[in-house]
């Protein structure tokens, strides 16, 4: 079965602080992983995905294999990364996610 | 990228009536999809729906319950029936691009 645990509800960090958005999942085969964004009042849309190894928006992601994790990091954070997060997987050669229960980020000033 | 429409944004509905949400994209997709994203949890899939055929049901979802249409490439439409309380929810329809998915805006629906 595929699974995506996110296990804070809540995070809350200071301007310039650093941020991490934990992400573990359960897949038996090899997952593709993504982070999924919902800033107030838009829509969700993607922020990375683990094959492109890409940083967006200063965001980086990095799949552990062995730790069956897809954290998101950011060194610095800024008030408009306040937001929804989602991590999710998809997983053999089916174009559907399997979400988390999303991890809702706001940056104090 | 591929643009997507979807409507109503929101509807109050009265218990055992039915609402269609309508999901129209500017590109034609092969793969589209339907979640469910109850109060406070994440997102459900529903189905894809299969242009051509019938749609593909998740576990704990079914046809008569959430009737789906495909009748081309470039659109869907969703059918929450008979509907209960429980079934309020935000409704979402999903195209997969190339590698990505994209997101309508939405359905919030509210049953009284």
């Amino acid at each position: 079965a595929q699974r995506v645990t996110q296990p804070e509800k809540l995070l809350s960090v200071f301007k310039g602080a650093p941020v991490e958005l934990k992400c573990n999942y359960s897949y038996s085969g090899s997952p593709e992983l993504f982070w999924y964004v919902q800033y107030s009042r838009q829509r969700l849309q993607l922020l990375l995905r683990h094959i492109s190894r890409e940083s967006i928006k200063g965001f980086t992601a990095d799949l552990n294999k062995g730790e069956t994790s897809f954290h998101l990091k950011k060194p610095f954070a800024q008030e408009e990364d306040s937001a929804m997060y989602y991590c999710a997987l998809r997983g053999g050669g089916a174009q559907k996610l399997v979400f988390g229960q999303g991890t809702r980020l706001t940056i104090n000033p | 990228s591929a643009v997507i429409s979807q409507k109503p944004s929101r509807d109050i509905c009265q218990r055992g009536t039915s609402l269609t949400i309508q999901c129209q994209v500017d590109s034609q997709v092969t793969m589209m999809f339907w979640y469910r994203q109850q109060p406070g949890q994440s997102l459900t899939l529903i189905a894809t729906a299969n242009q051509g055929s019938e749609a593909t049901y998740e576990s704990g979802f079914v046809i008569d319950k959430f009737p789906i249409s495909r009748p081309n490439l470039t659109f869907s439409t969703l059918t929450v029936s008979n509907m209960s309380p429980e079934d309020s929810s935000i409704y979402l329809c999903s195209v997969a691009w190339g590698e990505k998915l994209f997101f309508g805006s939405g359905t919030q629906l509210s049953v009284l």
